[in-house]
């Protein structure tokens, strides 16, 4: 099946500073990226879509201004946390659809363990 | 707003049982897919069901959808070890772009 790296695995960075965390989807070409964002024992929340060339749609409630979407290439999304506090400490994991008539599938990143000090 | 309900929310099983985990979710569907999650990793998709379909097999997984009850369940039989991990049921409804909606998860382990 097809394959999404993410990177960094885990980062651990100071309150204040910002994150990039970026999802490449490597044997295909996604024009489709989503985001999500997991507390422990708990589900998957999608934060928004990344559509490759125009600006991402953000689920309501999360704030556009601090999770910056760039989808710049059919392969690469990245998302930046800005001016990161403790509450934004999450595991994140971006996921892609391999486009195609009928295509359902969604293949997703290992995810980021972000924590924030 | 989360769509799929799993039940139960945790299950622990000996090796070998089978494993029935069940999820119900609220609105109309195009399909409804299963993922499993093993701890601290990302997921992976074990199967997807559409939803003129009433069944599907993969392996040791056997999915049922009952679009009157909007539920379904996923059957892993003959459990292994290696099976012990979150189950999470996800929705999709509309065009090909639509989003993902997940369940809150199951967590299951199997007993060696």
């Amino acid at each position: 099946g097809a394959v999404v790296s993410q990177h960094p695995s885990r980062v651990i960075c100071k309150s204040g500073t910002s994150v990039k965390i970026e999802c490449r989807s490597l044997d295909f070409q996604a024009t489709t990226m989503f985001w999500y964002r997991q507390f422990p024992k708990q589900s998957l929340m999608l934060m928004a879509t990344s559509n490759e060339g125009s600006k991402a749609t953000y689920e309501q409630g999360v704030e556009k201004d601090k999770f910056l979407i760039n989808h710049a290439s059919l392969t690469l999304s990245t998302l930046t946390v800005t001016s990161a506090h403790p509450e934004d400490s999450s595991f994140y994991i971006c996921s892609a659809r391999e486009p195609g008539l009928g295509s359902w599938e969604q293949y997703f990143g290992p995810g980021t363990r972000l924590t924030v000090t | 707003s989360q769509q799929g309900e799993e039940d139960p929310q945790a299950l622990s099983i000996q090796e070998g049982e089978n494993a029935t985990m069940n999820c119900s979710y609220k609105t109309s569907i195009n399909n409804l897919q299963w993922y499993r999650q093993n701890s601290g990793r990302g997921l992976v998709h074990l199967i997807l069901i559409r939803s003129n379909e009433r069944e599907k097999h993969s392996g040791r997984l056997r999915v049922t959808l009952d679009t009157s009850k909007k539920s379904s369940s996923l059957l892993i039989t003959a459990s292994r070890a290696a099976d012990t991990a979150s189950y999470f049921c996800a929705t999709v409804y509309g065009g090909a772009n639509s989003k993902l909606t997940f369940g809150k998860g199951i967590t299951l382990s199997v007993r060696p």
